[in-house]
């Protein structure tokens, strides 16, 4: 069974960074893509962009382009989530999730997400 | 961006009963379609994939259907459990855009 295991809750300070992880177990990550998406408190979902773990192709919404950088680390199952520049509109909890490898661009699987909170 | 309409956003229904939840794309998606289900404190989880493909485990009185612009979320036999919050999602083209969502409950 595929699972995704995230990072903790981040509390950070405004203008610093933060780097999120998420964990896939119970298959290779290169089976797949790995999305993100952000949530902020009692809002709806946004797509932050995607990462080929195989060749580290990205893609991202143009809203976080200058905003977030995503990585990944085939060695250990491992993606990240770079967020710069941390803003208060930064606090929400942020969203790991795989598509499989192909066309379709749905969501299989889901981490439990990481809340960060911006705040000084 | 093709923008996502969804509707209503929020429905108050029995136990028992069939709802219906819309999605409007701002342009063709060719189908390419997902519905989401999220529960409060927990991430989503998918429901219906394509338009109209129910994912493994999901209980068949989730439907999904629709074509071009306009699809909807079918709920037969409204169970405790669904209450939740809905979302629907396109993937024809890059980036990929959400409904608002439809926050679910029993009246």
């Amino acid at each position: 069974e595929v699972q995704l295991q995230q990072s903790g809750a981040e509390l950070v300070r405004p203008g610093t960074s933060v780097k999120l992880s998420c964990k896939v177990s119970g298959d290779t990550i290169i089976a797949y893509y790995m999305h993100f998406v952000k949530q902020r408190p009692g809002q709806g979902l946004e797509w932050i962009g995607r990462i080929d773990p195989e060749d580290d192709s990205t893609k991202y919404a143009k809203k976080f382009k200058n905003k977030a950088t995503l990585t990944a680390d085939t060695s250990s199952n491992t993606a990240y989530l770079k967020l710069s520049s941390l803003t208060s509109e930064d606090t929400a909890t942020y969203f790991c999730t795989l598509q499989k490898l192909g066309p379709s661009g749905y969501f299989d699987f889901w981490g439990p997400g990481t809340m960060v909170t911006v705040s000084s | 961006d093709i923008r996502m309409t969804q509707s209503p956003a929020s429905l108050s229904a029995s136990l028992g009963e069939t709802v219906n939840i819309e999605c409007l794309a701002s342009e063709d998606i060719y189908s390419d379609l997902a519905w989401y289900q999220q529960k409060p404190g927990k991430s989503p989880q998918l429901l219906i994939y394509n338009a109209n493909s129910l994912q493994n485990g999901v209980p068949s009185r989730f439907s999904g259907s629709g074509s071009g612009t306009q699809y909807s979320l079918k709920i037969n036999s409204l169970q405790s459990e669904d209450v939740a919050t809905y979302f629907c999602q396109q993937y024809n083209n890059y980036p990929l855009t959400f409904g608002s969502g439809t926050k679910l409950e029993i009246k």
